[in-house]
């Protein structure tokens, strides 16, 4: 069982359009965070939320965390083909302290075409 | 700045056979954390090293073992090598006490 479920898993979309991605748990997390992995390449950090009901944005990417800190979305206006990529989400769980230990969703495969 | 690096890129293994993975972490950080990524799958977490010491491991085996060493560089060995092993080796660096990690490339380690 994926203790962070992400949805959608796969995604193909036109240039123009709009998305959401959502991440959802039963447990709560002290913090979470979303990565963007194009193959062969390792992630990179999109953003931490940390605040139940934080809104983040960075550019055309707006980012949500949860009133109870259990789940996440991610939304993109007027995507573009270099927002294809791997969109990960990932939380850390208040028992894990400071081990650094993240609990990684699934992962949504997102392709823009033009 | 430097980032996070890895080597080697790729590896090709056989079955049964040992591996080191090693880890560069990024400048300022003091903290390495490893994760395995399975083909269409997001990371798992495997340990996490800080001050030369594990600290913290997620469900994996004794045969996944670390190191990190002084200047905060790290490796990964995994002995007798499984198919399941073959898999994206990523290391994460960071700062202790806070979550955001920083991913090198990744080893891409395939076990035939």
């Amino acid at each position: 069982t994926q203790l962070l479920e992400q949805s959608p898993q796969f995604l193909s979309i036109q240039e123009g359009e709009n998305l959401t991605v959502y991440c959802n748990s039963s447990s709560v997390f002290s913090s979470l965070q979303w990565y963007r992995q194009e193959p062969g390449e390792g992630p990179v950090l999109l953003v931490t939320v940390v605040t139940g009901g934080e809104v983040k944005k960075l550019k055309r990417l707006t980012f949500q965390f949860g009133d109870a800190r259990k789940d996440s979305s991610l939304h993109i206006t007027a995507a573009q083909p270099g927002d294809t990529g791997l969109y990960l989400c990932a939380g850390a769980l208040p028992s894990s302290g400071n081990t650094g230990k993240l609990i990684f969703g699934q992962g949504t495969t997102l392709q823009v075409k033009p | 700045e430097t980032g996070v690096t890895q080597s080697p890129t790729h590896l090709i293994k056989t079955r049964g056979q040992q591996v080191t993975l090693r880890c560069s972490s990024q400048s300022g950080h003091n903290t390495v954390s490893w994760y395995q990524q399975a083909l269409g799958q997001g990371p798992q977490f495997i340990f996490q090293y800080y001050r030369e010491e594990e600290n913290g491991r997620g469900n994996f085996p004794p045969r996944f073992s670390g190191l990190q060493f002084p200047n905060y560089s790290s490796e990964l060995n995994v002995n007798a090598l499984e198919l399941d092993d073959s898999a994206l080796y990523l290391c994460a660096s960071s700062v202790t006490g806070f979550n955001e990690q920083f991913f090198g490339p990744g080893t891409r380690l395939t076990v035939l």
